[in-house]
C-alpha cells in the first residue's frame, strides 16, 4: 500500500509569516507530485507541481523536493487570512502504466490576522 | 477552469437502492477518476479509467462499479447503497499520465 502521510494539523501562523507543510512519501520510484489546496466545502485545487530535486518557486509558494529522503514541502512566504485552507500533497504513483495520483490526508493551515 | 461537471451536487437516499453519480468533461481528457473523502481519511480512490471503456479499480472499490462509453462521461454506480457509502465524492479529470488532475465540484451523498 503506497503512503502519503502529511501532519493533519492545525498549523497556525500569523498573518505574514512563512507557512511550511511537509509531505512524506513511501513509493521510492514516485516521480511526479502535486500540492493542492482545498477550501472548506469546496473542490481541491492545483497549487504547484514538481518533478526534479530542489526547489521550485511561483509567487508566495515555493515547492521542495528531496528524493532520497522521499520528501516533498511547501513554503507559502507572506501567508494571508486567504491561504487557510487544507492543503493536500498528492504523489504519482510509478510503475508502468500507471496513472493513479495517491493523496494525503492534508493538513489544515490557519493564518491568523 | 476545467470544464468538469458532476451531477447530482446533492442526494440523500435509502439504505439498500441504487445510486449512480454521474461525471461529465468538456476537455477531451483521457483519464478519468472517482474518489471519496471523509474525515481522517483524504481522498481515496475508488475507480479510474484511462479510455473508454477502459477502468481498474482504486483503494476502496469494494461496493461500487464504474462504467465509461464515452470519452467525456464516467459514471460512478453504488449497486446497493450502505451508511458507510455517506461521503463527498470527488470525480477528477487529466489528460496525460504526467499532468496534474482537476476536480469537479463534488457530489454530497447522504444514505440514510
Amino acid at each position: 500500500q503506497k503512503e502519503v502521510e502529511q501532519n493533519s494539523g492545525p498549523l497556525s501562523v500569523p498573518e505574514g509569516a512563512i507557512a511550511s507543510l511537509n509531505c512524506t512519501y513511501s513509493d521510492r520510484g514516485s516521480q511526479s507530485f502535486f500540492w493542492y489546496r482545498q477550501y472548506s466545502g469546496k473542490s481541491p485545487e492545483l497549487i504547484m507541481f514538481i518533478y526534479s530535486n530542489g526547489d521550485k518557486e511561483d509567487g508566495r509558494f515555493t515547492a521542495q523536493l528531496n528524493k532520497a529522503s522521499q520528501y516533498v514541502s511547501l513554503l507559502i512566504r507572506d501567508s494571508q487570512p486567504s491561504d487557510s485552507a487544507t492543503y493536500l500533497c498528492a504523489v504519482r504513483d510509478s510503475g508502468a502504466g500507471s496513472y493513479q495520483l495517491t493523496f494525503g490526508k492534508g493538513t489544515k493551515l490557519s493564518v491568523i490576522p | 477552469d476545467a470544464g468538469i461537471t458532476q451531477s447530482p451536487r446533492h442526494k440523500v437516499t435509502e439504505t439498500g437502492t441504487p445510486v449512480t453519480l454521474r461525471c461529465h468533461q468538456t476537455e477531451n481528457h483521457r483519464y478519468m477518476y472517482w474518489y471519496r473523502q471523509d474525515p481522517g481519511h483524504g481522498l481515496r480512490l475508488i475507480h479510474y479509467s484511462y479510455g473508454v471503456k477502459d477502468t481498474d479499480k482504486g483503494e476502496v472499490s469494494d461496493g461500487y462499479s464504474v462504467s465509461r462509453s464515452k470519452t467525456e462521461d464516467f459514471l460512478l454506480t453504488l449497486e446497493s447503497a450502505t451508511s458507510s457509502q455517506t461521503s463527498v465524492y470527488f470525480c477528477a479529470t487529466k489528460g496525460a499520465a504526467d499532468t496534474e488532475a482537476f476536480f469537479g465540484q463534488g457530489t454530497r451523498l447522504t444514505v440514510v
